[in-house]
């Protein structure tokens, strides 16, 4: 069975920082693109980034450039999401998602993780 | 960056009717749009790729249309287990935007 479940979430403080995990099993970690996914509460999806099977393309999107980083371990079949600089919009369930198709720098999100919240608040 | 904007941002139909949620893309993205399905307190499901491939096991009542920056969900029979928010999404290339969604209930 494909899982991917996330860990790391908690409460810190503006301008702190958390790292993020999703750990996965059930297929090739190494094959896929992954996907940081966010949801503040009572709000739409936004998407966070993005990370190419090898790790050798990554996206941000730029309300979190230049203060996150996402990154793998394919020895691991482990997805990561440093945070650092942390705001209050920042606070929201954070999801990983698998894109859907082997190989694909991008793609539609076809399994997802149950999330892990994050909230930033003094 | 291309902005994805849905409509209606919420509607109210009866079960059994007809019901259809539009996307619009500011730039043309082809037929690289994903349709997905968040239910009350759940983690979102992908519905419909590729603007419209249906994914396995989703119910023949979803089906998707379009290309080029105008994009459609429609749901031919609204069923009670269809409360959700649906969105759309881009994913010709990065940033890969999702639309500000579209509560449907039941009336």
């Amino acid at each position: 069975e494909v899982q991917l479940v996330e860990s790391g979430g908690g409460l810190v403080k503006p301008g702190g920082s958390l790292r993020l995990s999703c750990a996965v099993s059930g297929f090739t970690f190494s094959s896929y693109s992954m996907n940081w996914v966010r949801q503040a509460p009572g709000k739409g999806l936004e998407w966070v980034s993005s990370i190419s099977s090898s790790g050798g393309y990554i996206y941000y999107a730029d309300s979190v450039k230049g203060r996150f980083t996402i990154s793998r371990d394919n020895a691991k079949n482990s997805l990561y999401l440093q945070m650092n600089s942390l705001r209050a919009e920042d606070t929201a369930v954070y999801y990983c998602a698998r894109v859907g198709k082997e190989g694909a720098p991008y793609y539609y999100m076809d399994v997802w993780g149950k999330g892990t919240t994050v909230t930033v608040s003094s | 960056d291309i902005q994805m904007t849905q409509s209606p941002s919420s509607l109210s139909a009866s079960v059994g009717d007809r019901v259809t949620i539009t996307c619009r893309a500011s730039q043309g993205i082809s037929n690289y749009l994903a349709w997905y399905q968040q239910k009350p307190g759940k983690v979102p499901k992908i519905l419909i790729y590729a603007a419209s491939t249906l994914q396995s096991g989703v119910p023949s009542r979803f089906s998707g249309s379009g290309s080029g920056t105008d994009f459609t969900l429609t749901i031919s029979s609204l069923q009670p287990e269809d409360v959700a928010t649906y969105y759309c999404q881009k994913y010709n290339s990065a940033p890969l935007t999702f639309g500000g969604g579209t509560k449907v209930e039941i009336k």
